[in-house]
């Protein structure tokens, strides 16, 4: 019972540094979500999927990518790292519809330095 | 503009303690609103769903309520316990222009639970 797996959980990155948060739900969910959490504040959605090979823009895009090359998996990728990117990143799938569940993933606590 | 408010942002209660959160939203068209529990440190995960024909949905000691015509809605929690310890989030769902399902989430109510 994997659910959604993120990695890592934690990373300290130095301004204009890159990296890519990996997110692998084995659900067969169609739709997949990438939100930040900062303190105090709601979830804001980053990017979306809502299936393999389509992707679509959020809330908070900027400074952010994202590929769905299969049902499984959904990177986050960060190009060049800022202190405003510092926040909890959480990954959500779920099948799509109405009335379906969202599962999130543990999260990962980005800290840029 | 599509927004969900929650009150109040914390609260502190002893432990057997009811109490009663609350969610304001302004979200249209309205598909379906839900709560979710979050742990310190931990994913969101869901406790109630509700559909805008609903008026109250259970899950064990946790009660949420819906009036769809005021978009109020309210989660109850019956004889608390230290593990009901968390941030609790309404998010309400609906679809966007091109027809995408989002969900829009509040800011959260912290509880404390003291023994």
């Amino acid at each position: 019972n994997a659910g959604v797996t993120q990695t890592p959980k934690f990373r300290i990155l130095k301004i204009g540094q890159s990296m890519t948060l990996q997110c692998t739900q084995d659900m067969n969910h169609n739709y997949m979500y990438w939100y930040r959490q900062d303190p105090g504040m709601g979830l804001k959605l980053i990017y979306y999927s809502v299936g393999a090979g389509i992707t679509d823009k959020g809330e908070v895009p900027n400074g952010y990518n994202v590929s769905r090359s299969t049902t499984e998996d959904f990177p986050l990728r960060l190009e060049l790292a800022a202190p405003s990117q510092t926040s909890v990143y959480f990954c959500a799938s779920m099948f799509g519809g109405m009335n379906t569940e969202a599962f999130f993933g543990q999260g990962t606590r980005l800290t840029v330095v | 503009k599509n927004q969900v408010e929650q009150s109040p942002q914390s609260l502190i209660i002893l432990e057997g303690k009811n109490c009663t959160l609350q969610c304001n939203y302004t979200v249209s068209p309205f598909s379906n609103l839900r709560w979710y529990k979050q742990d310190t440190g931990r994913g969101p995960v869901s406790l109630t769903i509700m559909t805008f024909s609903e008026n109250t949905k259970s899950n064990g000691r946790y009660t949420a309520t819906l009036d769809a015509d005021t978009k109020q809605s309210s989660l109850h929690i019956t004889a608390s316990q230290l593990s009901d310890s968390a941030s609790y989030i309404c998010v309400v769902s609906a679809y966007d222009r091109s027809g995408t399902y989002k969900y829009i989430f509040g800011t959260g109510t912290r509880l404390k639970v003291l023994a």
